[in-house]
């Protein structure tokens, strides 16, 4: 069966600070992959998406960055955080073939 | 431009009565949609879905009724359960778009014993 993990699950950075999580998924090839972040009191908002190893698509100017070394592996990456950056970032796949996607756990990230 | 609205931020209902959740889409070229559910500090799981040649889809206590002429999806829960309180996200996708998902603002769901 498929399975995505998301890690960590809390993280707490100082402004400025570089960012890293990463997302993996078991169990499937080639999927799309997405990160998506849910601000405070705020809906899913679309990061960006890849539907291949180095294919990235930003969906909004941020002060993000992704990447997809390995097939099943999806990276979000900031050099400077932002106190804006806080929220809760979530990892996400789909065979892009009408189903759905299947959500990591999640993590929340605090910039202080 | 929000193409997929939850208007209703939140809503409560007692236990054993119907919960009705909204959501209003403005491109008419969606063909599928779905409602995912979000406990705290959770990731999102998906509930049900309806692809947009049906009206209605059901799944136990779930029913989704599509309505395209108004652009209009509603959730329905009977009978509402305490641990059905959560935030419901509905989402609509476009099948020539790569089936990408662009989701409403969601509605948090309180069930009151």
């Amino acid at each position: 069966s498929q399975t995505i993990h998301q890690w960590p699950a809390t993280l707490v950075q100082p402004v400025g600070s570089p960012l890293s999580l990463e997302c993996t998924v078991e169990g499937t090839s080639n999927p799309n992959l997405y990160w998506y972040r849910q601000a405070a009191g705020r809906g899913l908002q679309l990061l960006f998406y890849s539907v291949g190893i180095g294919q990235i698509s930003s969906e909004v100017p941020q002060n993000l960055s992704a990447s997809r070394p390995q097939d099943r592996q999806f990276i979000l990456s900031s050099k400077k955080l932002l106190l804006s950056d806080s929220g809760f970032y979530l990892c996400a796949w789909s065979l892009g073939q009408g189903d759905g996607y299947t959500f990591g756990s999640g993590t929340r990230l605090t910039v202080v | 431009d929000q193409q997929v609205k939850q208007n209703s931020p939140s809503l409560s209902v007692q236990e054993g009565r119907i919960s009705i959740l909204n959501c209003d889409y403005t491109n008419s070229m969606f063909d599928y949609f779905l409602w995912y559910k979000k406990y705290p500090a959770e990731g999102p799981t998906f509930l049900i879905s309806i692809s947009s040649i049906k009206d209605k889809n059901e799944d136990g206590r779930f029913t989704v009724f599509l309505n395209k002429s108004a652009k209009h999806l509603s959730l329905h829960i009977v009978p509402s359960q305490p641990g059905d309180s959560a935030v419901y996200f509905c989402a609509a996708s476009l099948n020539n778009a790569g089936n990408m998902l662009t989701f409403g603002g969601g509605t948090r769901l309180m069930v009151k014993p």
